[in-house]
């Protein structure tokens, strides 16, 4: 079955410096991999996706993620954090299986302190 | 804005009672997901529709059904509903129901609280 895991529930950076969100996956067959964001009382918005070709993805807002096939990793990562960043963060995968529903990680709450 | 639209966005109600809560698509998406959110759940699927017709069930309880309409705006009727039913329940659409490729765009969810 496919998965996803965020392996941190929460990530901690001061403005200015880089970010990375961790995210793991399991997946039969070719990983079609997403990252949204949900700010408070929002809903999920798509920043990046993973479909094929380069390993390094660039997405909305200055986020990109970086798939790594070795490791089975697609972590998000932005160069220079904003205060305004601080969201809960999403990782999930596409399921080719059965119509393509997403199958979401736990979340990752990203405090972004000034 | 994500295009796609949700109503109500907030519902309270009562253990026993049943609910309806409406989606309307993005202009011309085709494929329509609800999903619901809770603390201990976390993001989980509960079902899609394409063009009209039921094409994957996740983890929707029997009391639990939607449809979609001809116009495409799809309801998801909650009935029976107990307090563990309480959670932020979103709609997502794409423009296509079998290919993998594209997003899915999401509402901005109806809180339900049910006391």
């Amino acid at each position: 079955a496919q998965s996803v895991a965020q392996p941190e529930d929460q990530v901690n950076v001061a403005e200015g410096n880089p970010l990375t969100v961790k995210c793991t996956y399991s997946v039969s067959g070719n990983p079609y991999l997403f990252w949204y964001v949900q700010y408070p009382n929002r809903g999920l918005q798509f920043l990046l996706k993973y479909i094929t070709g380069d390993n390094l993805v660039k997405g909305s807002y200055g986020f990109e993620a970086e798939f790594n096939k070795s490791q089975t990793s697609f972590h998000l990562k932005k160069p220079s954090a904003l205060v305004s960043d601080s969201a809960l963060y999403f990782c999930a995968v596409r399921d080719g299986v059965e119509g393509g529903k997403l199958i979401f990680g736990q979340g990752t709450e990203l405090s972004v302190k000034p | 804005d994500s295009g796609v639209t949700q109503t109500p966005k907030h519902l309270i109600t009562a253990t026993g009672q049943r609910v309806t809560l409406r989606c309307s698509p993005r202009s011309g998406d085709l494929s329509v997901y609800w999903y619901q959110q809770s603390l201990d759940q976390g993001l989980q699927f509960l079902i899609q529709y394409y063009n009209g017709e039921e094409r994957a069930k996740g983890n929707i309880l029997e009391r639990f059904s939607a449809q979609q309409f001809p116009d495409l705006h799809s309801e998801l009727n909650l009935s029976s509903l107990e307090l563990g039913d309480s959670a932020l329940y979103f709609c997502a659409s794409s423009s296509t129901g079998t290919s993998l490729l594209n997003e899915q765009f999401f509402g901005p969810g109806t809180r339900l609280t049910v006391l």
